[in-house]
């Protein structure tokens, strides 16, 4: 049972324009969530982050929106960099036994070409 | 602040044979897991302590995978026998305190894990 669903494996878009990731997640218990970016070899670092009373976080060139109705969230690049290049996770946590668990999507992997 | 820190880098054994890898979180972290990230997949969480006790270890397969972390700091994750399946890369990560709210994730490199 995926619980945290990224359904676009892989995304392309021209250096300056909007990069436009998404994730839909199935637990309503879900209550802060999180994108990070991998590059290879790497371990993922961590991004941006919203909790579930905010519909909008901003930060430099990421915004991430949470979408609580539709059970969804996307990040928005604004412009995007060829450095931006690398596979997105989103994730999701919830408590559960005192402390906060966190499930992953499946990543998209975003390349913006120069 | 010093990052996550994970050896080795990468391993290649024969199936059938056993591996351990090693992982020294951020320092004042209380929180650090070990997660698989099998190719083309997200990480999944195989175990999850909290200074030195376990709080989920549901995912682990606990006939082959055992994990300890002493004295609340570092941690090992041992695998033995392995088989093929469990070639992934493992992710160790940390957190201030999974017992609050906001509390992102902090991650290692990973050990690639070939398993032949």
């Amino acid at each position: 049972d995926q619980q945290v669903k990224q359904n676009s494996p892989s995304l392309s878009v021209q250096e300056g324009r909007i990069s436009i990731l998404n994730c839909d997640y199935t637990n309503s218990m879900f209550d802060y969530f999180l994108w990070y970016k991998k590059y290879p070899a790497e371990g993922p670092t961590f991004l941006i982050s919203i909790s579930s009373i905010k519909d909008k976080n901003e930060d430099g060139r990421f915004t991430v929106f949470l979408n609580k109705s539709a059970k969804h969230l996307s990040l928005h690049i604004v412009p995007s960099q060829p450095g931006d290049s690398a596979v997105y996770f989103c994730a999701a946590s919830a408590q559960g036994s005192g402390t906060y668990k966190y499930i992953f999507g499946t990543g998209t992997r975003l390349k913006v070409l120069a | 602040e010093a990052g996550v820190a994970q050896s080795p880098r990468y391993k290649i054994i024969e199936k059938r044979q056993s591996v351990a890898f090693w992982c020294n979180p951020i320092s004042g972290h209380a929180t650090l897991y070990w997660y698989q990230q099998i190719l083309g997949q997200g990480p999944k969480l195989l175990i999850q302590f909290q200074n030195n006790g376990v709080v989920d270890d549901s995912q682990l397969p606990k006939d082959r995978f055992s994990a300890e972390r002493l004295k609340g700091v570092d941690s090992t994750l041992k695998i033995q026998p392995a088989k093929l399946e469990d070639s992934a890369v493992y992710l160790c990560a940390s957190s201030l305190d999974s017992q609050q709210y906001n509390s992102p994730l902090h991650f290692g490199n990973g050990t690639r894990l070939t398993v032949t």
